[in-house]
């Protein structure tokens, strides 16, 4: 059964700043996805990675993903408020439904 | 875009009474899954689909049933709600095995039991 860890579980930075959210994974998984929540909202797609080596950039965030390491990062760069929220990653069990890791609460305090 | 559909954003249920959560999408999706939130917890697998009348069982199906009679319609069904069943509920669908895996979630539904 996939285990998902993220660290941290929360994340306060300041603008402008850089920071990086890790994604580990406890068995062989060739896909990775990463999704926002905003307090009291659902959960918003943000990215897929379907491969080794895979990197996605929307904005000030970027995604990587290191199948080998079992690892998948979300890397953020000069942040800013609008990005405060909680960041979610997820990859596939052998049942075919998404395993969330706990969440990464990020605070962007002015 | 895809979209998912809750018929229910906010409920207040009390205990024993029987709990309809309806999920609709309207993108052929092959699958669908419920799934519940609580702090602290993450999000927990309640059961989901992956074909008209076929259902599979989650992380945590206990106390809970599901339907599925139409592709488009997914529901959950809380037979007799308890205190413990106080949680956001979270409907997502998603196209068949071959496509990226991507999960489209619906707005949720937060049910109260008193």
């Amino acid at each position: 059964e996939l285990k998902v860890e993220q660290n941290p579980l929360f994340l306060s930075m300041q603008e402008g700043k850089n920071y990086t959210i890790y994604c580990n994974y406890s068995t062989t998984s060739d896909r990775l996805y990463w999704y926002r929540q905003d307090p009291g909202k659902s959960l918003e797609s943000l990215f897929v990675l379907l491969s080794n080596g895979a990197v996605k950039q929307e904005g000030r965030l970027m995604a990587s993903l290191d199948t080998k390491a079992r690892l998948s990062t979300l890397h953020i760069t000069a942040a800013v408020h609008d990005l405060s929220a909680t960041y979610f990653c997820a990859g596939y069990t052998g049942r075919r439904a998404l395993t969330f890791g706990s969440g990464t609460r990020l605070q962007v305090q002015p | 875009d895809v979209k998912v559909t809750q018929s229910s954003r906010y409920l207040v249920k009390r205990t024993g009474e029987k709990v309809f959560l309806e999920c609709v999408q309207d993108m052929d999706h092959e699958n669908m899954f419920w799934y519940r939130q609580d702090p602290g917890l993450g999000l927990r697998l309640i059961y989901f689909s992956y074909d008209v009348k076929m259902k599979e069982k989650g992380d945590i199906p206990e106390g809970y049933s599901v339907s599925r009679e139409k592709k488009e319609r997914f529901s959950l069904i809380l037979e007799s709600a308890s205190t413990n069943q106080t949680s956001m509920y979270l409907c997502a669908s998603r196209e068949g095995l071959w496509g990226t895996g991507e999960l489209f979630f619906g707005e949720g539904s937060r049910l109260t039991v008193l």
